[in-house]
């Protein structure tokens, strides 16, 4: 099976750089996604790790540690229209090229003035 | 840009009632999933599907769901006799063959009553 942990919330303020932590227990690993989801809305992409290292995207990065079991989502220059919740995922290494994805709770970011 | 389309966006129905989600897929893709998400809890993986047949299925996916691919473009998942616990936000998501990369449709918020 899979445990994914991520915080709850996190407030940060407007121009601000935060990092969202995920960590996971899995019996295989085949990936990691990031998904933004705003409040009644549906999730998404935001970026995707399946080797160690940082990946940048604009403001966005997302670094992953596979030996630990570790991902962080990194935001910088917040703004407003950031506050919504990050979504950590996980791809099911055995279920063939269909691969389900197994969700975190989530973090839910709010950006204040 | 492409978009995974659902409808109805929001669908009322009694409890013991049968109701049809419907989506559109992104056109060129070739697996598609079904999440729900419970108010306020994580997304939770109901069924993905390719080559025209069920590729896996979560334990939430009994006997009272079931899903369809009527044609070269709809998506359906059928529930055959709504619960109450059924209630949430589901979810359809479709993925190309170049990238891992779901994308998720709007979402159709299922109230049983």
């Amino acid at each position: 099976g899979q445990n994914i942990d991520q915080p709850t919330e996190m407030t940060a303020t407007e121009g601000a750089i935060v990092q969202i932590n995920c960590t996971y227990q899995t019996s295989g690993f085949n990936g990691l996604f990031w998904y933004q989801q705003h409040a009644g809305e549906a999730p998404t992409f935001l970026s995707y790790n399946v080797l160690d290292g940082l990946e940048e995207k604009g403001r966005f990065s997302s670094f992953l540690s596979r030996s630990k079991g570790y991902s962080y989502l990194l935001l910088k220059e917040l703004q407003m229209k950031d506050s919504a919740s990050y979504l950590c995922a996980v791809r099911d290494p055995y279920t063939g090229t269909a691969s389900k994805l197994t969700f975190g709770t989530g973090t839910r970011l709010q950006v204040t003035l | 840009e492409p978009e995974v389309t659902q409808t109805p966006s929001h669908q009322v129905t009694q409890m013991g009632q049968e109701v049809i989600l419907r989506c559109v897929p992104i056109s060129n893709h070739l697996y598609f999933y079904w999440y729900r998400q419970i108010l306020g809890q994580k997304v939770e993986f109901l069924v993905s599907f390719y080559n025209n047949e069920i590729s896996e299925k979560s334990e939430i996916f009994d006997d009272q769901f079931s899903v369809e691919r009527p044609d070269g473009s709809n998506f359906t998942l059928k529930i055959r006799s709504t619960k109450l616990e059924d209630s949430a936000m589901y979810f359809c998501a479709s993925r190309g063959d170049s990238s891992y990369e779901q994308y998720f449709g709007p979402g159709t918020r299922l109230t049983v009553t």
